[in-house]
């Protein structure tokens, strides 16, 4: 079954310092990947996508993320957070053809001065 | 904002009761997604609409009906209502099902509270 893990339920990471959120996926083929951001009494926004071609792609708010097929990973990073990155991350996958969004189950992310 | 407007914001409603939410998509998107955000099942998709016809079905009860209006706006429709249903329930849209590089957009979500 087509499926997203995000292992870290919360993280907590000091103002400035670099941050490294994981997602691995399970699919048949290469899904489309994306990382969402919500924060508290909001709605998804998208960060950033991975449909195909440079490994590395850039999001806003200063994220980026890597895909590494070998590893089935799309690890979401910046390297300096901000007490506004305060919110839950979710990293989805669909796969080709397939309109529907699969989420993991998010991550919580904490910023401490 | 992503141009996805979502009304009620929130909703109480007592088990065995009815409600309707409504989701206004992006100008130009043609395609409506309801996903529904709890506790227990994190985030899930239920049910996409193309342009006024269903197209894909996911984790969406018996007991909840959706529809897409001629002015793309939609409505999911919730019966019987039961406490399990509490959650936020959240539309977005996209431009055009027969891309897939459609990214889809998010509304603010709906927040239903069952008592």
């Amino acid at each position: 079954a087509q499926s997203v893990t995000q292992p870290d339920i919360h993280i907590t990471v000091s103002e400035g310092a670099s941050l490294e959120l994981r997602c691995n996926y399970s699919y048949g083929a290469t899904p489309y990947l994306f990382w969402y951001v919500q924060s508290p009494g909001q709605g998804l926004q998208l960060l950033l996508k991975y449909f195909s071609g440079d490994t590395l792609v850039q999001g806003i708010k200063g994220f980026e993320a890597e895909f590494k097929r070998s590893q089935s990973s799309f690890n979401l990073r910046k390297p300096s957070v901000h007490w506004s990155d305060a919110a839950e991350y979710f990293c989805a996958a669909k796969g080709f053809g397939n309109e529907k969004l699969t989420f993991g189950t998010g991550t919580r992310l904490t910023i401490i001065p | 904002d992503s141009g996805v407007t979502q009304t009620p914001k929130h909703l109480i409603t007592a088990t065995g009761q009815r409600v309707t939410l409504r989701c206004s998509p992006r100008s130009g998107d043609l395609s409506v997604y309801w996903y529904q955000q709890s506790l227990d099942q994190g985030l899930q998709f239920l049910i996409q609409y193309y342009n006024g016809e269903e197209r894909a079905k996911g984790n969406i009860l018996e007991r909840f009906s959706a529809q897409q209006f001629p002015d793309l706006h939609s409505e999911l429709n919730l019966s019987s209502l039961e406490l399990g249903d509490s959650a936020l329930y959240f539309c977005a849209s996209s431009v055009d099902m027969q891309s897939s590089y459609n990214e889809q957009f998010f509304g603010p979500g709906t927040r239903l509270t069952v008592l």
